[in-house]
């Protein structure tokens, strides 16, 4: 059974990084087709896709926030970290991550399991 | 990016009734379209992938359709635990983006 669990500091002083650590289990991250894409829920509730790392160590981010974000990932570990530099108020949200499966047989790249998601403020 | 354009923003319904989500993409997505659910103080729960596969342990009364850019979300016989925001999402191309949202309250 896949599951996902997000871990990091509830708050975050303006201009400080974010770190961000999504420990997963019931599937490794060496995979053929898998994927651990991180999205975040402002409280106004639109959600925003941030990034995404596969199995082949590929990564995509998006273009609106790239020069922010950084994503690693340690197999042996479960584990899928996000940086995020220069946080500001507007950052402030529920950050969750993802599985995602790009292979044949697979759901055609959709989020099918989900973290609980982890709430993080930024104010000083 | 692609943008993704729900109606209606909220709509009510009675239990049994059947509601009808729409989603448009402003370019052509194929089928690479998925629908989540969300509860309040919930992660959201893949519905749908690949535009019209029900995901597995979703209740058949949710189904999908559509294809290119515009995409229907169907909820039959609406029951008292489907209140709730359903989001669509493209999985086309990069960045993801998702819908504004709907949310679905039972009169």
């Amino acid at each position: 059974q896949i599951s996902l669990k997000e871990s990091g500091p509830t708050l975050v002083r303006p201009t400080q990084t974010l770190t961000l650590t999504c420990t997963f289990s019931g599937f490794s991250l060496a995979t053929p087709g898998v994927g651990v894409d991180f999205i975040r829920q402002t409280p106004g509730e639109a959600l925003e896709w941030l990034g995404l790392i596969y199995w082949n160590d590929d990564k995509r981010y998006n273009p609106s926030l790239r020069s922010r974000l950084t994503l690693t990932k340690d197999t042996s570990k479960n584990q899928v970290v996000l940086t995020m530099t220069n946080m500001e108020p507007g950052d402030t949200a529920t950050y969750y991550c993802a599985h995602t499966n790009i292979a044949a047989g697979g759901v055609l790249a959709a989020f099918d399991i989900w973290g609980q998601g982890t709430l993080v403020t930024v104010s000083s | 990016d692609i943008q993704m354009t729900q109606s209606p923003s909220s709509v009510s319904a009675s239990v049994g009734q059947t509601v009808t989500i729409t989603c448009r993409a402003s370019q052509d997505v194929g089928g690479w379209l998925a629908w989540y659910q969300q509860r309040p103080g919930e992660a959201p729960n893949l519905l749908i992938y690949g535009a019209s596969s029900l995901q597995s342990g979703v209740p058949s009364r949710f189904s999908g359709s559509g294809i290119g850019t515009e995409f229907t979300l169907t909820i039959s016989s609406l029951e008292p635990e489907d209140k709730a925001t359903y989001y669509c999402q493209q999985a086309k191309s990069f960045p993801r983006t998702f819908g504004q949202g709907t949310k679905v309250d039972i009169k």
